[in-house]
């Protein structure tokens, strides 16, 4: 599986946009970018993912760099409620079916948001 | 929102003992999966199933573990004689961007 690096640990503000960044320099041109995130106690919640086109969806945006070398998670205004584990993770696409494939978790960053 | 189930959301067992955990993922989805996570640890895969039989299996799912979807709609774990190191919160997933809310399985 190629490997996604991110930061450990960031910290933002309530109500302030958040960029969660991700570099994935080995990525390959089959592989999809994924984005999840782990509340407290629960389990995996998936975010938001894209190949090569920026993404925007109800819970957030990505931006994914021209080479797709990196990918940047976008939360436009953070909410106490975002204070998480994101994992950013590849996925090599499955011609039959992009639900197929297994998810390989890194550590994610804890995001932290301060009121 | 369709959302994937778990039962039990605790189970505590003695070791050597069999556990069945259970998962209904959503009705329409034809992919399933199997996670742990080790307290304090990551989120690791043990098995995905399609069109009832496993498609992939990571190191951690040896001869001890076994999957099943016995009628249709649920789809269980079994861990035959469990180990301490079994003890962990169990994920089930559905077309692998649901992901239900686990089972926390603890061997004494």
């Amino acid at each position: 599986d190629a490997k996604t690096t991110q930061p450990n640990s960031m910290e933002s503000n309530e109500e302030e946009p958040v960029h969660l960044p991700c570099n994935h320099s080995t990525i390959s041109g089959t592989d999809y970018i994924h984005w999840y995130r782990q509340l407290p106690s629960q389990g995996p919640e998936y975010v938001i993912h894209g190949l090569t086109s920026n993404v925007n969806n109800r819970m957030a945006s990505l931006a994914i760099a021209e080479d797709r070398k990196s990918s940047t998670l976008i939360l436009h205004r953070a909410t106490l409620r975002d204070a998480a584990v994101y994992y950013c993770i590849l996925r090599e696409r499955d011609t039959l079916n992009t639900n197929a494939g297994k998810s390989t978790f890194g550590d994610g960053t804890t995001l932290t948001v301060k009121p | 929102e369709p959302e994937v189930t778990q039962t039990p959301s605790h189970q505590v067992t003695q070791m050597g003992q069999e556990v069945i955990l259970r998962c209904v993922p959503i009705s329409n989805h034809l992919y399933f999966y199997w996670y742990r996570q080790i307290l304090g640890q990551k989120v690791e895969f043990l098995v995905s199933f399609y069109n009832n039989e496993i498609s992939e299996k990571s190191e951690i799912f040896d001869d001890q573990f076994s999957v099943e979807r016995p009628d249709g709609s649920n789809f269980t774990l079994k861990i035959r004689s469990t180990k301490l190191e079994d003890s962990a919160m169990y994920f089930c997933a559905s077309n692998e961007q649901y992901f239900g809310p686990g089972t926390r399985l603890t061997v004494t």
